[in-house]
């Protein structure tokens, strides 16, 4: 089984900072990575996915991928009480996905 | 509304008593997956289903059965529930194709209770 780590957190920032949100993984050939929201008591939804080394952005959002340090990061800029949630980062297997326990993010206003 | 709806939302029961819990979806996606969420918030992989047909089976107990009679739906049941059963249970779909099966689309949850 594919290994997904992070930090569970909880991770604090106030608003209108930047908040970084760190995954590592095992297995060198993995190709692409995703990372879901779950905010409290709802489902995970798709925010981000990358799979070329260096930085994607998409909004207030960047994900960036190192695959030989084997890890990828989620940074939110300009940090709102609204993107206090919980974020999974998941990695792919054969036929599914290898979720990571999750950070949990609080942005205080 | 296009979605992947699971029921009931809530579930509370006695142990050893045996449940079903339903996920549809109207997407037109071909792969189906039930996930189990623990208290931690870990979420784990229990089955997947392509097109009616069982692709994924990881370590669960056999009194978990899932059953899917189309390709737009994919049901739990659960014999004679235990007490670590209890858990949010999560349906999700997802089309076929690289970097698109990965983009699951989840169902609400069904959190379930067993006393």
């Amino acid at each position: 089984q594919k290994e997904v780590e992070q930090n569970s957190g909880p991770l604090s920032v106030p608003e209108g900072a930047i908040a970084s949100l760190n995954c590592t993984y095992s297995d060198r050939g993995s190709q692409s990575f995703f990372w879901y929201r779950q905010y409290s008591g709802k489902s995970p939804e798709l925010i981000m996915f990358i799979y070329s080394n260096g930085d994607k952005e998409d909004g207030r959002f960047t994900a960036q991928l190192n695959k030989a340090s084997q890890y990828v990061s989620l940074l939110i800029r300009d940090s709102q009480p609204s993107d206090s949630a919980t974020y999974l980062c998941a990695v792919p297997g054969a036929n599914n996905l290898f979720f990571g326990t999750g950070t949990r993010l609080t942005v205080i206003p | 509304d296009t979605a992947v709806s699971q029921t009931p939302k809530y579930l509370v029961t006695q142990m050893g008593n045996d449940k079903s819990i339903k996920c549809e979806q109207n997407l037109g996606h071909d792969t189906m997956y039930w996930y189990k969420q623990d208290s931690k918030k870990f979420l784990k992989i229990m089955f997947s289903y392509n097109n009616k047909e069982l692709i994924i089976n990881e370590t669960v107990p056999n009194r978990f059965s899932p059953k899917s009679p189309d390709k737009a739906h994919l049901n739990l049941h659960i014999n004679s529930l235990e007490l670590g059963d209890s858990a949010v249970y999560f349906c999700a779909s997802s089309r076929k194709g690289t970097l698109q099966w990965e983009k699951l689309l989840f169902g609400s949850g069904t959190q379930l209770s067993v006393l």
